[in-house]
């Protein structure tokens, strides 16, 4: 099974930084791999597939890279909307897996 | 609009059974393969079933199956999850995903693009 492994765990920061997050995949998936956000007490809204193709509404400020093994989430400049819980997934083969999410938080 | 109503989570005891049901509306359900996703409290998500368009083709997760059966009725919009054996570690959010798919080189992407707002099962003595 192809497990996913997030860093950081958490994360601070402020409004207007730029962030990054990363998703290691324990075997390479070619670009089969998705992200996700979640806020307290709500279910995860859908942001990027395919590592890189942004969901239609999702603000430009978010941009997903990677291939094979290694992929990255940025949000160019945070807003306050944007803390929340981050989430990868790979869509690559059964069991279909996620991270064990990022924590972002503000500073 | 897309929505996912899911029902019939609650309290029920360690060995215990629970059917979970999700009624789609606002898109052509049978054009589309479902899954359900939990949470446990605090924790973060796990992917627990997937069902084809059809349901000819059902996927399970490890810690699940034996124990999980996931169907659909297309005449009925719905989705279901029957769940026996419950267990402690069952306990979660689950929710009803109505998924997307893109292909990448004749491969199918499989992503989660519409959920619900989750049923709480809670296994518990």
């Amino acid at each position: 099974d192809i497990q996913l492994t997030q860093s950081p765990s958490s994360l601070s920061a402020s409004v207007g930084d730029r962030v990054t997050i990363t998703c290691r995949a324990s075997q390479s998936i070619s670009t089969f791999l998705n992200w996700y956000q979640q806020k307290p007490g709500k279910g995860p809204k859908f942001l990027i597939y395919a590592a890189s193709s942004l969901e239609s509404g999702v603000p430009s400020r978010f941009s997903g890279s990677g291939s094979g093994t290694d992929f990255t989430l940025t949000i160019s400049s945070l807003q306050p909307e944007d803390f929340a819980t981050y989430y990868c997934q790979q869509g690559f083969s059964f069991p279909y897996a996620f991270g064990q999410g990022t924590k972002l938080e503000i500073k | 609009e897309v929505q996912l109503v899911e029902s019939g989570g609650g309290l029920v005891q360690p060995g215990g059974s629970l059917r979970l049901s999700c009624v789609a509306s606002g898109f052509t359900f049978s054009s589309y393969s479902v899954t359900w996703v939990r949470q446990a409290p605090g924790k973060g998500l796990e992917w627990v079933s997937y069902i084809s368009s059809r349901g000819d083709t059902i996927n399970y997760a490890e810690s699940v199956k034996g124990r999980f059966t996931s169907s659909r009725d297309n005449a009925r919009n719905s989705l279901y999850l029957q769940m026996s054996s419950l267990r402690d570690e069952d306990t979660a959010v689950y929710y009803c995903v109505r998924d997307g798919a893109t292909w990448i080189r004749g491969v199918p992407l499989r992503y989660f693009q519409h959920w619900g707002q989750g049923t709480l099962v809670t296994v518990s003595s």
